[in-house]
């Protein structure tokens, strides 16, 4: 079954610090696979998103992810991170057959310390 | 552009209930997907509509049920309230249905709050 695994309920770093966060899948075919972001009280923006092509792939407000096919992972990372970064971060595989729909993992809620 | 808006934001019922919440996409989508955020649960899918015709349906009982208008804006259904549908659900609009060859983006709204007492 298809399934995404967010290792990391919650981080914590410091503002200016390097950031890694992780996702794996597990998914059959070819991976469509997402990052999203959510704000307190918002709704989930998309960071980035991979289908094919260039396993490194660069998002908003300064993301990258890279896709391991070998490894079954989609890890984002930032290389500074910013107080305005703290927020709950989602992976996602897309899934898209007989219609579409996204699977979440369980999310990593990320905190910042000045 | 305005973005997708989900009418109510907030709500509470009580058990036994029914409830209908509203999502109108972003001018111009014509595919809509619905989601319920739950702390235990996380994000779990729950239909999928495009030009008024659900194309996708997850796996939740019959009491949850939806649909699509001719302009495009979603309403869904909860018949029957239990505790344990109290979530945010969060409305998704893009320009083609979902799996497109380009993948079109959703862009999801700020959800509305359901506490079920």
């Amino acid at each position: 079954a298809q399934s995404v695994t967010q290792p990391d309920i919650h981080i914590t770093v410091s503002e200016g610090a390097s950031l890694e966060l992780r996702c794996n899948y597990s998914y059959g075919a070819t991976p469509y696979l997402f990052w999203y972001v959510q704000s307190p009280g918002q709704g989930l923006q998309l960071l980035l998103k991979y289908f094919s092509g260039d396993t490194l792939v660069q998002g908003i407000k300064g993301f990258e992810a890279e896709f391991k096919r070998s490894q079954s992972s989609f890890n984002l990372r930032k290389p500074s991170v910013h107080w305005s970064d703290a927020a709950e971060y989602f992976c996602a595989v897309g899934i898209y057959n007989q219609g579409g729909k996204l699977i979440f993992g369980q999310g990593t809620e990320l905190s910042v310390k000045p | 552009k305005a973005g997708v808006t989900q009418t109510p934001r907030y709500l509470i019922k009580t058990r036994g209930q029914q409830v209908t919440l509203s999502c109108s996409p972003i001018s111009g989508h014509r595919s809509v997907s619905w989601y319920q955020q739950t702390p235990g649960q996380g994000l779990q899918f729950l239909f999928e509509y495009f030009s008024e015709t659900q194309r996708n349906k997850g796996n939740f009982p019959g009491r949850f049920s939806g649909r699509q208008f001719s302009n495009s804006r979603s309403e869904m259904n909860v018949s029957t309230l239990e505790l344990g549908d109290s979530a945010l659900y969060l409305c998704a609009s893009s320009s083609a249905p979902t799996g497109s060859g380009d993948l079109n983006e959703q862009f999801f709204g700020p959800g509305t709050r359901l506490t079920v007492l």
